[in-house]
């Protein structure tokens, strides 16, 4: 079975550009998760996918926005970008069940400069 | 709404020495607890969970956890550590609510293990 996958793995971007990070799913696992990892942070929960429809949103600002397709991989948007958006960003997938392990993927580092 | 306090940032060891890191809660509803490592340059990797029932709980490499639900505290241990266990711990919940999935973490525990 295939594993959590990221692209890309990093990324520099400039302030106020947009950018779209990409993840694919473990096998069988409908629900995706985006977390951002700032440095020297724990993982602070953005959303949550399951079956494409947004299941719960963090503190987290609008320009925040995701997708889930069909095969249950998904995208992360961030639009005008901030230094502060400058993190680890962590997608994991798990089955729709209180207490499932959350598999995770290497993460995509992204800078804004 | 959950809050996960990692009580101490960095926790230097020598090897083969036993080591602790403490984990304390706050929910106002029942909740899974989780211990997450993060070795550098990697995503998170489930070291163990507690659901229910026995309040001790042994996961991979060698660890284990105590939940003390009165001290709302899921303490995470290890006898004796490997150069290979540096990397960083993180204690994470989530709420045993259906459709609630997310987790939430601590800020993390630096574990340094010195030969």
């Amino acid at each position: 079975e295939t594993g959590v996958t990221q692209s890309p793995t990093h990324l520099i971007k400039t302030r106020g550009q947009q950018v779209t990070l990409r993840c694919s799913s473990q096998s069988g696992h409908n629900t995706v998760s985006w977390y951002q990892q700032a440095l020297g942070q724990g993982p602070q929960f953005i959303f949550q996918y399951y079956r494409e429809e947004e299941n719960g949103r963090g503190n987290f600002p609008p320009r925040f926005s995701g997708l889930q397709f069909p095969n249950y991989s998904s995208e992360l948007n961030v639009n005008a970008l901030e230094l502060d958006d400058s993190a680890l960003y962590l997608c994991a997938s798990s089955k729709p069940q209180g207490g499932t392990e959350a598999f995770f993927g290497q993460g995509t580092r992204l800078t804004v400069v | 709404a959950q809050s996960v306090t990692q009580l101490d940032s960095q926790v230097p060891v020598f090897e083969e020495a036993p080591v602790e890191l403490r984990c304390n809660y706050s929910s106002s509803v029942s909740v899974y607890l989780f211990w997450y490592v993060q070795y550098p340059n990697q995503g998170l990797q489930l070291l163990l969970k507690y659901l229910s029932g026995s309040t001790l709980v042994k996961g991979i490499n060698g660890f284990e956890a105590e939940f003390n639900k009165s001290q709302t505290s899921f303490h995470l241990r290890k006898p004796s550590v490997h150069i290979s266990d540096t990397a960083e711990y993180f204690c994470a919940v989530s709420p045993k609510r259906s459709n609630d999935y997310k987790l939430s973490f601590g800020a993390g525990t630096t574990v340094t293990v010195r030969a």
